[in-house]
């Protein structure tokens, strides 16, 4: 069973950087394709990017590319989701979650609320 | 903006049957399969309905899910109070940039 543990609430000022992690057990992290997800408060689900297995990189959604960097430290089992030019617009849920390229979304992590705010 | 639009609410009485809808285009369910995750108020999304039909392990039978051409569907027969939720669908789109897209969501009410 994959478990994947979140990193705490952040509160950051506008044009900063956060950086999100995902801790992964049960698994290896070389062994699942790792996605990230968010939902502003009251909105819907929103894919930023993740692992493509076809393809063997990392892709983003065109809305954040040049802002978001998605990294594994695999000694650590643990990815990361940085992203970059804060706006309060990205005031959000963020969510990574793993599962087949077909289906990703099997797991999901608890969430990470990320406040922009001056 | 999501490209795969579903209406925003449903809702039934519990015992009832309740249908979602998920419309998309050739670029997204009509290429590729559809997925449905429900979401409780308050926690993470969870993979309800994978591959169009299928149920992962746990997930009562209650829950179905079918596709043609470019729309998909979600029923839920024998509607419980416990089925109040966010329902979303999702399918990876192969137009100029590939993106695993999300549904508009529903939201489920139980009378």
């Amino acid at each position: 069973q994959v478990q994947l543990v979140q990193s705490g609430a952040e509160v950051k000022k506008p044009g900063a950087s956060v950086k999100v992690s995902c801790k992964v057990s049960g698994y290896t992290l070389t062994e699942l394709s790792m996605h990230w997800v968010r939902q502003a408060p009251g909105k819907g689900l929103e894919w930023m990017g993740g692992f493509d297995p076809e393809d063997g990189e990392t892709i983003y959604a065109q809305k954040f590319q040049g802002r978001v960097t998605m990294t594994e430290d695999t000694s650590t089992d643990t990815a990361y989701m940085e992203l970059s030019s804060l706006r309060s617009e990205d005031t959000a849920v963020y969510y990574c979650a793993t599962g087949p390229r077909e289906y990703p979304g099997s797991y999901w992590g608890q969430g990470t609320l990320v406040t922009v705010s001056s | 903006q999501s490209v795969l639009t579903q209406p925003p609410s449903a809702s039934g009485t519990p015992g009832q049957r309740v249908t979602i809808s998920c419309s998309g285009s050739s670029s997204n369910i009509g290429s590729n399969t559809v997925n449905w995750y429900q979401q409780l108020p308050g926690t993470a999304p969870k993979l309800l309905i994978y591959s169009n039909n299928q149920r992962p392990s746990g997930v009562p039978d209650r829950f179905s899910g079918s596709k043609s051409g470019t729309s998909a569907s979600l029923a839920i027969s024998g509607l419980q109070s416990e089925d109040e939720a966010d329902y979303y669908c999702a399918a990876w789109d192969d137009s100029l940039n590939v993106n695993y897209v999300f549904g508009t969501g529903t939201k489920v009410t139980v009378l």
